[in-house]
């Protein structure tokens, strides 16, 4: 299957500095790629749609000036979580769609941020 | 919006045992796929199996299989001959056929005991 990887898979900063987490699609080109958050024993929360060339499309209630999303080429998206703050603190997963017909997502090894 | 459900938040398993993980959706679309991923304590999410709407045929794929029901609105995950490399969360997944969003339900998680 198609190969999605994140990084970094671990990263803690303090708070009110900005923090850069990249998804990168190794063996395939992703026109769209999806940001999810995942908080302690719970489910994927789709934050944001990245479009290679364009701006990213915000899930309502994600704050997109906190979140920057930058999708400048067809493998590689970028998620920048501005001025962190300790409630910022969680899981970030990045996808992308791989195959014509397949359909299905395939995942970053996830990226978890701590926010001191 | 399409919504998607696991009714069970953590099932148990013995080794070289059957079980089954539950899962519903809503959706006034005809055309859209579903899918089982598992999440191990790695964290990546990884397919397990995938069902085109339009199939009436059961997806299977080696030891996991689907039992789709489009009427009841139901895409249950079997797992057949247990093994301890399964223990896992499992998210339901729903997708459009005509748009790119994934729905996630609340997940299932599997423990095997030896």
């Amino acid at each position: 299957g198609a190969v999605v990887s994140q990084h970094p898979s671990r990263v803690i900063c303090k708070s009110g500095t900005s923090v850069k987490i990249e998804c990168r699609s190794l063996d395939f080109q992703a026109t769209t790629m999806f940001w999810y958050r995942q908080f302690p024993k719970q489910s994927l929360m789709l934050m944001a749609t990245s479009n290679e060339g364009s701006k990213a499309t915000y899930e309502q209630g994600v704050e997109k000036d906190k979140f920057l999303i930058n999708h400048a080429s067809l493998t590689l998206s970028t998620l920048t979580v501005t001025s962190a703050h300790p409630e910022d603190s969680s899981f970030y997963i990045c996808s992308a769609r791989g195959g014509a017909n397949t359909g299905e997502l395939f995942f970053g090894e996830g990226s978890r941020l701590t926010v001191l | 919006a399409q919504t998607v459900t696991q009714s069970q938040p953590e099932m148990s398993v013995q080794e070289a045992e059957t079980v089954t993980l539950s899962c519903t959706y809503d959706t006034s679309e005809s055309d859209y796929y579903l899918f089982w991923y598992k999440q191990p304590p790695s964290r990546q999410m990884i397919l397990v199996i995938r069902q085109e709407a339009y199939k009436q045929q059961n997806a299977t794929e080696n030891r996991f299989s689907v039992n789709f029901q489009k009427a009841a609105k139901s895409f249950s995950l079997k797992i057949s001959d247990s093994q301890l490399g399964d223990a896992a969360m499992y998210f339901c997944a729903y997708r459009s056929a005509n748009f790119n969003k994934f729905y996630f339900g609340s997940g299932t998680k599997l423990n095997v005991k030896p």
